[in-house]
C-alpha cells in the first residue's frame, strides 16, 4: 500500500498570502497518478489538480501542482477566503487508492 | 451532464446490514470504475474499493474484505455496496466516485449519512 503522509495538518493564512502543502509518498508514483481535491464541510470533495499539475475545469487559476517520484505540493498563490477547505492528495497508480490524511486550511 | 445520485440517510441497529445506492446517469456507466470512499465525522477520507460494471470486476482495500460487498446493475445505471455486521464504527458518510485512477475523480456523489446505533 502507498502510504501519502500531508504536511502540515492544519495551518492558518492570511489572505493574499502564498500557500503549500505537500504530500509525501512511501513509494514512487507516476505523475500521472497523483491528484489534489478540497473538500469544505458538508460537501464532497472537489477535484482541484489532475495527474500532479493539471487544473480541473472551474478551478481558479491560483492553484497550482507539482512534482515528481515520491514527493508532491500543492500551491495557493494568493490565499482568498473562500480557500478555507481540507486539501487532500490521492494516489490512483496502484490498490488500494490511498488519500494523504488531510490539510486544514484556515485563514489568519 | 454527468451525475452520480446516492441513496438517502441510514439508520441502522448495530449488526444489521444496509445497502446503500448511487445512480448514474450522463456517461457510460458500463465504462468506467465506481469506487466508494468512506469518511467518519472530523476524519479524512478512505477507500472501501471499486467496481467495473462491464464485468463486474472489483477491487477492495483489504481493511474492508467482509464488511462491504460492491455490485452494479447495468441496466438501471445503479451501482451498489452492501455493509454488513454493523457497527458505531460504520457510522460515517459513504461517497461513490468515478474513476480516481489516470485523471483522479471528477464526479462524486452527494454523500450518503450511515448511523449505526440501537
Amino acid at each position: 500500500e502507498i502510504v501519502l503522509t500531508q504536511s502540515p495538518t492544519t495551518m492558518a493564512a492570511s489572505p493574499g498570502e502564498k500557500i503549500t502543502i505537500t504530500c509525501s509518498a512511501s513509494s514512487s508514483i507516476s505523475s500521472n497518478y497523483l491528484h489534489w481535491y478540497q473538500q469544505k464541510p458538508g460537501f464532497s470533495p472537489k477535484l482541484l489538480i489532475y495527474r500532479t499539475s493539471n487544473l480541473a475545469s472551474g478551478v481558479p487559476a491560483r492553484f497550482s501542482g507539482s512534482g515528481s517520484g515520491t514527493s508532491y505540493s500543492l500551491t495557493i498563490g494568493t490565499m482568498e477566503a473562500e480557500d478555507v477547505a481540507t486539501y487532500y492528495c490521492q494516489q490512483g497508480s496502484s490498490i488500494p487508492r490511498t488519500f494523504g490524511g488531510g490539510t486544514k486550511l484556515e485563514i489568519k | 451532464q454527468v451525475q452520480l445520485q446516492q441513496s438517502g440517510a441510514e439508520l441502522v441497529r448495530p449488526g444489521s446490514s444496509v445497502k446503500i445506492s448511487c445512480k448514474a446517469s450522463g456517461y457510460a456507466f458500463s465504462s468506467y470504475w465506481m469506487n466508494w470512499v468512506k469518511q467518519r465525522p472530523g476524519q479524512g477520507l478512505e477507500w472501501i474499493g471499486q467496481i467495473y460494471p462491464g464485468d463486474g470486476d472489483t477491487n477492495y482495500n483489504g481493511k474492508f474484505k467482509g464488511k462491504a460487498t460492491l455490485t452494479a446493475d447495468k441496466s438501471s445505471s445503479t451501482a451498489y455496496m452492501q455493509l454488513s455486521s454493523l457497527t458505531s464504527e460504520d457510522s460515517a458518510v459513504y461517497f461513490c466516485a468515478r474513476g480516481l485512477d489516470y485523471y483522479g475523480s471528477f464526479y462524486w456523489g452527494q454523500g450518503t449519512t450511515l448511523t449505526v446505533s440501537s
